[in-house]
């Protein structure tokens, strides 16, 4: 699996929009990029994922570089909940497995 | 949403102990169930992949006869960890996944077992 480098960790303030960087320059053509978090003492959470154009839910959006080796996950609005461990991961479209990095812990001050 | 259900929470016994963990897949069917365990401060790391039916796939290192997995359905994946120690005290989590391709993952809200 192609990895990815996240920042260890990272503080924002609440209601402010935070970016959270993830780079990826061995990811392969097939690789789609996939954002979980975890808030603690509980299991991982699906955000967010993409292929090649930018993606938006109710969650988040997905910046994807235009040559897919790096991408940025956005909160519009960070809250006190949205602090969590959050990891950027790269899976094959008919990959099963997710194989988790060290993540970026987001600390938001209120 | 898609909901796993993972049974128990948390449990505590005495070294030796074998101890069953449940994972379901509540509303939706899953060929595919994913185990991981978590020491404090570090992230997930993947054990096994669980496949209905049929022999689950052990990650390097994991000892399949240390951690026993059985998906006799397709809602359904148990870990036993076999004759615990405190050694195998941690956070044991498990996802699974809709078919499909390029489905997301959804991942129970762990168990935590504490080997006295």
């Amino acid at each position: 699996d192609a990895k990815t480098t996240q920042p260890n960790s990272m503080e924002s303030n609440e209601e402010e929009p935070v970016h959270l960087p993830c780079n990826h320059s061995t990811i392969s053509g097939t690789d789609y990029i996939h954002w979980y978090r975890q808030l603690p003492s509980q299991g991982p959470e699906y955000v967010i994922h993409g292929l090649t154009s930018n993606v938006n839910n109710r969650m988040a959006s997905l910046a994807i570089a235009e040559d897919r080796k790096s991408s940025t996950l956005i909160l519009h609005r960070a809250t006190l909940r949205d602090a969590a461990v959050y990891y950027c991961i790269l899976r094959d479209r008919y990959g099963n497995k997710l194989v988790f990095g060290a993540g970026t812990i987001l600390r938001v001050k209120s | 949403g898609a909901v796993v259900s993972q049974h128990p929470s948390w449990v505590i016994c005495k070294s030796g102990t074998s101890v069953k963990i449940e994972c379901r897949s509540l509303d939706f069917q899953a060929t595919t169930m994913f185990w991981y365990r978590q020491f404090p401060k570090q992230s997930l790391m993947l054990m096994a992949t669980s496949n209905e039916g049929s022999k689950a796939t052990y990650e390097q290192g994991v000892e399949k006869d240390k951690f026993l997995i059985n998906h006799a359905s397709l809602t359904l994946s148990t870990l036993t960890v076999t004759s615990a120690h405190p050694e195998d005290s941690s956070f044991y989590i498990c996802s699974a996944r809709d078919r499909g391709a390029n489905q997301p993952q959804h991942f129970g809200d762990g168990t935590r077992l504490s080997i006295l």
